[in-house]
């Protein structure tokens, strides 16, 4: 099975500087890959997501990066700000004809940012 | 997006009870799902809810034990049977409506479980 490894486990960076956190996957069938925020005490929160027939995506402060040849993808914020402390988890799945196969998520980074 | 709500949002139960948690979409949606998390932990994917049909298990859990409904496209339950301390967690309900062949899959607020 599917097989997803996030880096760092935690994160701290000064506010307006930028952060980034890893995920590598194992199956090259894995063909799309979100994102989530959970903050304290809520339900993980679909930011952003990249399906495998495109190298990058945006939204505003966040962007996404795949490299299908490596098998790992990026999750990017730049000029963060306090509301942005949470903990990230990337999560990869493979589309089917039928709809997705279930999600394999990372272990999670938390991001904390420091005023 | 779909919104998701959780009933209850939290509970604290004597060992060897049982607990049945709702989840209810505010729209039909292609797929339901129930997940566990303990805390500072990843998500664990426990069932995929089936509309009309028995749930799908992954590795680790059984129906004995987490029976799961879901009696319409927009409504499902899960029921942690015969509950022992090891049960406390947060169990997260959540559904995937497709997108451009995708299927998004949308969260709700959890419920956190303690079982004394």
């Amino acid at each position: 099975g599917e097989n997803v490894e996030q880096h760092p486990s935690t994160l701290s960076v000064q506010e307006g500087d930028s952060a980034v956190i890893k995920c590598t996957y194992s199956d090259s069938a894995s063909n799309y890959f979100p994102w989530y925020k959970q903050e304290l005490g809520k339900g993980p929160q679909l930011i952003i997501d990249i399906r495998s027939n495109v190298g990058e995506k945006k939204d505003q402060r966040i962007a996404v990066t795949l490299n299908k040849t490596a098998k790992h993808f990026s999750l990017h914020i730049t000029e963060t700000q306090p509301e942005d402390s949470a903990v990230y988890f990337c999560a990869a799945s493979i589309v089917s004809n039928f709809g997705n196969e279930k999600l394999t998520f990372g272990t999670g980074t938390r991001l904390t940012i420091i005023p | 997006s779909a919104v998701i709500s959780q009933k209850p949002s939290r509970d604290i139960c004597q060992r060897g009870t049982s607990l049945t948690i709702q989840c209810q979409v505010d729209s039909q949606v292609t797929m339901m799902f129930w997940y566990r998390q303990q805390p500072g932990q990843s998500l664990t994917l426990i069932a995929t809810a089936n509309q009309g049909s028995e749930a799908t298990y992954e590795s680790g859990f059984v129906i004995d034990k987490f029976p799961i409904s879901r009696p319409n496209l927009t409504f499902s339950t899960l029921t942690v049977s015969n509950m022992s301390p090891e049960d406390s967690s947060i169990y997260l309900c959540s559904a995937a409506r497709t997108t451009w062949g995708y299927n998004e899959q949308f969260f709700g607020p959890g419920t956190r479980l303690t079982v004394l």
